[in-house]
């Protein structure tokens, strides 16, 4: 078990550019969440997975941000036409759960998103 | 919908001496609750959880937290704290089997 893995650690981007980023994670969860966190916040949810099927996205996730966990194992989130408002930690996390329970969830160590 | 809040944005503190970190929560259902700490330049980890049975709950490195369901409060507290404490820490609900919702964070200084 090597835990949750990000990548990459760290991206700057012009802004207008697309971007995206690849979490794998603990290989025997199966519910994966991605997070975005600010300096000095806390971290605010943007969307989650059971196995391949999105269940609940956040209103802050624009038009421009996708995610997709095609076969319920490794997930990517895209940013398209980023903007400076974007520059943030963007983190996934891991856990298993089924109806009505939910084991801690486990994170990676984020990747760092500065648009420039 | 869920909300967490951490009243103390800072909490500054001697060494050795006791420190409660404060979380309210807000829920129209059951929650499953949690603290996480995040140490400068690493990433989120678990301190401690609660999920049922006894209220108090303990971590490895002597902190507690304590669910107090009429209060909707889920306190951390360490009764001496050392400089290694240093971090944020963040309060976290989540009703069973849906997403995390986490706190504003609190920044936990210890002092020499």
């Amino acid at each position: 078990d090597t835990g949750v893995s990000q990548d990459p650690r760290h991206k700057i981007t012009k802004r207008g550019q697309n971007v995206t980023f690849r979490c794998d994670p603990i290989s025997e969860h199966n519910r994966l969440y991605w997070y975005r966190q600010t300096l000095g916040q806390g971290p605010e949810f943007l969307t989650y997975f059971q196995n391949e099927a999105q269940l609940e996205k956040s209103r802050l996730l624009s038009d421009r941000f996708s995610a997709e966990r095609p076969k319920g194992s490794f997930s990517t989130l895209e940013i398209q036409r980023t903007e400076q408002g974007d520059s943030a930690m963007y983190l996934c996390a891991s856990s298993l759960g089924r109806a009505g329970m939910n084991t801690e969830a486990f994170f990676g160590q984020g990747t760092r998103l500065t648009v420039v | 919908a869920q909300s967490v809040t951490q009243l103390d944005s800072q909490v500054p503190v001697f060494e050795e001496a006791p420190v409660e970190l404060r979380c309210n929560y807000s829920s129209s259902v059951s929650v499953y609750l949690f603290w996480y700490v995040q140490y400068p330049n690493q990433g989120l980890q678990l301190l401690l959880k609660y999920l049922s049975g006894s209220t108090l709950v303990e971590s490895i490195n002597g902190f507690e937290a304590e669910f107090n369901k009429s209060q909707t409060s889920f306190h951390l507290r360490k009764p001496s704290v050392h400089i290694s404490d240093t971090a944020e820490y963040f309060c976290a609900v989540t009703p069973y089997g849906q997403n995390f919702v986490f706190g504003p964070g609190t920044r936990l200084s210890v002092l020499p």
